[in-house]
C-alpha cells in the first residue's frame, strides 16, 4: 500500500523554470527520501530529509518537510531538459519489519 | 552505475510458468530489497533480506518467494505466473538493516507474461 502520495501526477514546464512536487503521507516517519527514475530505468536517490529537519538543499534541489502536515515538497530550480523523469517520495514505515514505501510519482517533462 | 546487477533484463514467458530473477547487490551491502513496479500499482515493496535472513515482508504473493545466499546475491522466484504479474521487478541494496539511508537500485528485470 502507498504511504506517500505525490502531487501533481504530471507536470510540464519549460527549461529554466522551477518545478515543485509535493508528497503527503499518512503515518509518522523517521525520514523521507526523494528518488528519480528515468523512463524504464532504476531509481536513483536524490536526497534524504530526517523527521527533525525542516529543509535541505542539494545543488538545484530543495526539499522541505512539515511533519505537522505530514507533507514534503521537492523544488528543482532552473530546470533542464535532462531533468525530465519521474520523481518519487519514499517514507519508512514500521509494519512487519521496516519498509521503504514509495508513492506513485510525479512525471516531470521539461521542454527546451 | 549503482553497482547493483540484475539478470535477466527482459523475460517473456507464458501464464502458469515459473521464473527466477537474480540480483547481485553492491559490494559490501548486506541488505537486499525486492520491489515490483506496475502501471496500476506503482512501486510495491515485496520483501527484504539482511545477511541471509528475511527481515521485512510487504505485499508479496504466496506464489512468489525469495532467498538470499551466503554470497549475498538474491533470487526472486515467481511461480504459476498470471498476466497481472507482468511488471518491472527491481532489486535494491544497502548496508543497513533498516532504512537509515538511501537504497541503490538495479536497472530492473522486465517480465512479460503472455
Amino acid at each position: 500500500s502507498q504511504q506517500g502520495e505525490e502531487d501533481p501526477q504530471a507536470l510540464s514546464i519549460q527549461e529554466g523554470e522551477n518545478a515543485t512536487m509535493n508528497c503527503s503521507y499518512k503515518t509518522s516517519i523517521n525520514n523521507l527520501q526523494w528518488y528519480r527514475q528515468n523512463s524504464g530505468r532504476g531509481l536513483v536517490h536524490l536526497i534524504l530529509i530526517r523527521s527533525n529537519e525542516r529543509e535541505k538543499h542539494s545543488g538545484r534541489l530543495r526539499v522541505t518537510l512539515d511533519t505537522s502536515k505530514k507533507s514534503s515538497s521537492l523544488l528543482i530550480t532552473a530546470s533542464r531538459a535532462a531533468d525530465t523523469a519521474s520523481y518519487f517520495c519514499a517514507t519508512d514505515i514500521s509494519n512487519s519489519g521496516y519498509a521503504l514505501n514509495f508513492g506513485k510519482g510525479t512525471s516531470l517533462l521539461v521542454t527546451p | 552505475d549503482s553497482g547493483v546487477t540484475q539478470t535477466p533484463k527482459h523475460l517473456i514467458t507464458a501464464t502458469g510458468q515459473r521464473v527466477t530473477l537474480r540480483c547481485s547487490p553492491r559490494s559490501g551491502d548486506l541488505s537486499v530489497y525486492w520491489y515490483q513496479q506496475s502501471l496500476d500499482q506503482g512501486l510495491q515493496f515485496l520483501i527484504q533480506y539482511y545477511n541471509g535472513e528475511e527481515r521485512a515482508k510487504g505485499n508479496i504473493l504466496e506464489r512468489f518467494s525469495a532467498q538470499q545466499f551466503p554470497d549475498l546475491h538474491s533470487e526472486l522466484n515467481l511461480s504459476s505466473l498470471e498476466l497481472g504479474d507482468s511488471a518491472l521487478y527491481f532489486c535494491a541494496s544497502n548496508r543497513d538493516r533498516g532504512f537509515t539511508g538511501e537504497l541503490f537500485f538495479g536497472e530492473g528485470s522486465r517480465l512479460t507474461v503472455l
